[in-house]
């Protein structure tokens, strides 16, 4: 069973943010939200995780709504280095990440 | 470079060989992973180990058999393999298994043919 649900494609301008909204309304109290990417062919990347506070790296910030049903990664100037697809994966303490479809981000200049 | 190296990067086999995936890990994690991408599909867990011990097998054929001789090092051994199982197979290591310390470093791969 799914428990994430993510768009199936999205386009962004270089330059521009990227915003990749994730839904994940069944989520537990214990569960953290994570987001990765995988560019074509090679191993997945992590981007970054979340419990319940907005969470900023050097990378991209995840914005996690007050009620934990939804998410929102950001890429705040997005290049054609960040096409590639999106994962966001929720997961508790014990449970191996388990990779769903994820977004197709196609960033074009 | 994500501290974790996958050997052999290709590999090609016929159906009666018996080869092995290698990975090794350099970030002293505890969990390490099986995971396979065929082509246009999303990744599917294999195996999960956690300090040596399996925790989880995913319903994953019996000729796939999984080695974990110690927290550093994973082996996928690999015999009498049908073409469909053709694919990328990618090896993983985290802190713990999920929460909050279980991000996944993942290896580059290795690119399995059977013909």
């Amino acid at each position: 069973d799914a428990k994430t649900t993510q768009p199936t494609s999205m386009d962004c301008a270089e330059g521009r943010a990227a915003n990749l909204p994730c839904n994940h309304s069944t989520i537990s109290g214990n569960e953290y939200v994570y987001w990765y990417r995988q560019i074509h062919s090679q191993g997945p990347q992590y981007i970054i995780h979340g419990l319940k506070n907005n969470e900023t790296n050097e990378m991209a910030s995840l914005i996690i709504t007050e009620d934990r049903k939804s998410s929102t990664l950001i890429l705040p100037h997005a290049t054609l280095r960040d096409t590639a697809v999106y994962y966001c994966i929720v997961s508790r303490a014990g449970t191996a990440l388990i990779f769903g479809k994820g977004t197709t981000l196609s960033v074009s200049s | 470079e994500t501290g974790v190296t996958q050997t052999p990067r290709h590999l090609v086999m016929g159906m009666t060989n018996k080869k092995s995936l290698k990975c090794e890990q350099h970030l002293g994690h505890n969990a390490m992973y099986w995971y396979k991408q065929s082509a246009k599909k999303p990744l599917e867990l294999m195996f999960v180990y956690s300090l040596e011990e399996r925790v989880e097998n995913n319903s994953v054929p019996s000729r796939f058999s999984p080695e974990c001789p110690n927290s550093s090092h994973l082996f996928l051994h690999l015999h009498t393999l049908q073409p469909e199982d053709s694919a990328l197979y990618l090896c993983a290591s985290s802190q713990e298994i999920g929460g909050r310390t279980g991000e996944l470093f993942f290896g580059e791969g290795s690119r399995l043919t059977v013909l």
